[in-house]
Parts: structure tokens; sequence; C-alpha cells
């Protein structure tokens, strides 16, 4: 079965800091990957998603996430924070074929000014 | 366009207590998803809907949840009787059914069950 870890449940870091969020998957080929946000009292927002081709994906907001197969990671990062990033980040996983997806336990996001 | 409707925004019940939650989706939305999000956990997924057919229901407790999307379109989730445990937030989505759609996440019903 597939399933989604994100090592660290919560990170703090400095306006204008980058940042570098964690996520690794077990699947026994490559599943599609993708990043949600959820700012308190809102629904989850896509940031951006890698099903093939190019490893480096861009999202909306500055994020950008890169696919390592040999690692199994699709790690999150943003070069910049801003106070506005504070919030709650999944990282989930689909099997092709499957259109459900399984989210990992989430990273909260804390911006210190 | 408009989002995925979701009602109530809160509720609070006792235990043993019976609730129900309704969504609306995305007008043309093929498939419906219910996910059940408790504190300080990622969503689950608890029933997967394609037009008014169950695709996928292996995570829903059975013995007291369940739901219906009888017309394709919006879809309810109750649960009866209520535990403890229950207390979370209930979030619907949707998506067109293509592959490579993404998913559109409703704000959620955040359920207390005291």
């Amino acid at each position: 079965a597939q399933s989604v870890t994100q090592p660290d449940i919560h990170i703090t870091v400095s306006e204008g800091a980058s940042l570098e969020l964690r996520c690794n998957y077990s699947y026994g080929a490559t599943p599609y990957l993708f990043w949600y946000v959820q700012s308190p009292g809102q629904g989850l927002q896509l940031l951006l998603k890698y099903f093939s081709g190019d490893t480096l994906v861009q999202g909306i907001k500055g994020f950008e996430a890169e696919f390592k197969r040999s690692q199994s990671s699709f790690n999150l990062r943003k070069p910049s924070v801003h106070w506005s990033d504070a919030a709650e980040y999944f990282c989930a996983v689909k099997s092709p074929g499957r259109r459900a997806l399984t989210f990992g336990s989430g990273t909260r996001l804390q911006v210190q000014p | 366009e408009a989002g995925v409707a979701q009602s109530p925004r809160y509720k609070i019940i006792e235990k043993r207590q019976s609730v129900a939650f309704w969504c609306n989706p995305i007008s043309g939305h093929a498939t419906l998803y219910w996910y059940q999000q408790i504190l300080g956990q990622g969503p689950k997924l608890l029933i997967q809907f394609q037009n008014n057919g169950v695709v996928d229901d292996s995570q829903l407790p059975k013995d007291r949840f369940s739901a219906e999307r009888l017309k394709g379109v919006d879809s309810t989730l109750k649960i009866q009787p209520a535990k403890l445990e229950d207390s979370a937030v209930y979030l619907c989505a949707s998506s067109s059914g293509w592959e490579n759609e993404k998913l559109f996440f409703g704000s959620g019903t955040q359920l207390s069950v005291l």
C-alpha cells in the first residue's frame, strides 16, 4: 500500500529565510505527488503536483518541489518565506489509475517576524 | 466558478446522537470524495463516488457511517451513533474524474462529539 511520511511535525522559520519541508513516499512505482496547503478554517489548496517529466516542479506562491526517485522524496522549498505562508502543509500521493489521494500527517509552519 | 460547498460549518453533538453533513461539488464534477481529518493528522479517505456509484469505501466504518449521492450531484454523509473518536473535520472534495485532474476541497465541517 502506498504511504506518505512527513517527518517534521512543526517547523519555525524567520520571515525572509529559506524553507524546505520534507516528504517521503512508499510505493512500488512512481506515484503522482502533490503538495497542499491548509490555512486555519480554509479548505486544502493545491500548491503543485508532479506526474512525470522534469523533476523540479514550480507551483503557486513561489513554491517549488523536487522529485528524487533514488530517495523516494518530494521535498517542498521556498527561497524566501513570507508571514502569510504560516499554515499546515500536506504532501500527498496518488497511484496512477486511482483517483483518491493518500495524505501525510502534515507539517505546521510558523513564521517569525 | 463556485467552489465545493459544505454545511454545516460546525456541529456539536453528544455521543450516541446522529449527525449528517452535506456537500455540493463543483458543477459537472463526476467524482466526489469524503475525507476525515482528525486534529494533528492528514485527511483520510472515507468514501469515493463516481457519479452516483461507490468506487472506494474500504475505510468507511460501515457500522456507523453511511453516505449517499443519489442523483450523482450533491452528497450526504451520516454518522449514527456518533462516538467521541468521530470528532474531526469532515472534508468534501470533487474532481472532474480525469486522471490528472486536481481535487477541489470544501472548507469542511468541524464535528465535536461530547
